[in-house]
């Protein structure tokens, strides 16, 4: 079965730090390079973060950079998101994301990071 | 930074059509991929590279994309199609770019 699934949420007090994974099957893994985008609540969709599909390149959006670092064990199919220093801003559902043809052609189900006193 | 604009809100009738606007600088240059989001789910992919639709998706999905404004065209609307619709502009960068959201009606 072709899916993703994603795993670590919870609630964080400020400043803390959560990681998140995201764990790939029923694909070549290896082959693809893998997205995270957040949903904060009754909002919309925002770009995170990726990882090439060796794991040779990593880029962030500029409202985490310096605060979450991706990483990927292409052995066990395994996306990471690290997160320190969490905000309340960053209280959001993440969903890592496959690219498929100029899109992103399978999702997880996502995992609801909260970020709380 | 580069931004895309929905219109908050569509409603539509059963069976009529429904037209999603997604507005940005030179979109057309882009290719533009479109999203569906039911209430407590993950995002699904309806309409990619401006106007394909991947296998799974009704017919009634359409897209284009020319200029300044890629639009989302659901024809003879469904009850099952209300929810959130979202715009994506896949460009060169990595930061591919979502528009602001639109929920679709069924009124």
């Amino acid at each position: 079965q072709v899916q993703l699934v994603e795993s670590g949420g919870g609630v964080v007090q400020p400043g803390r730090s959560l990681r998140l994974s995201c764990a790939a099957s029923g694909f070549s893994f290896s082959s693809f390079a893998i997205h995270w985008v957040r949903q904060a609540p009754g909002k919309g969709l925002e770009w995170v973060s990726l990882i090439s599909y060796d794991g040779s390149s990593e880029y962030y959006a500029d409202s985490v950079k310096g605060r979450f670092t991706i990483s990927r064990q292409n052995s066990q199919n395994n996306v990471y998101l690290q997160m320190d220093n969490l905000r309340p801003e960053d209280t959001a559902v993440y969903y890592c994301a496959r690219p498929g043809t100029s899109s992103y052609d399978l999702w997880g189900q996502g995992t609801r990071v909260t970020v709380s006193s | 930074s580069y931004e895309l604009t929905q219109p908050p809100s569509v409603s539509v009738s059963p069976g009529q059509t429904a037209t999603i606007t997604c507005s940005g600088n030179k979109l057309g240059e882009e290719y533009v991929a479109w999203y569906q989001q039911k209430p407590g789910q993950s995002p699904v992919v309806v309409i990619y590279q401006d106007s394909k639709r991947p296998s799974g998706i009704p017919e009634r999905f359409s897209g284009s994309n020319s200029g300044n404004t890629a639009t989302l065209t659901i024809s003879g609307t469904q009850a099952m199609d209300e929810a959130d619709y979202y715009c994506q502009a896949w460009d060169g960068t990595v930061a591919h770019v979502f528009g602001s959201g639109t929920r679709v009606t069924i009124v």
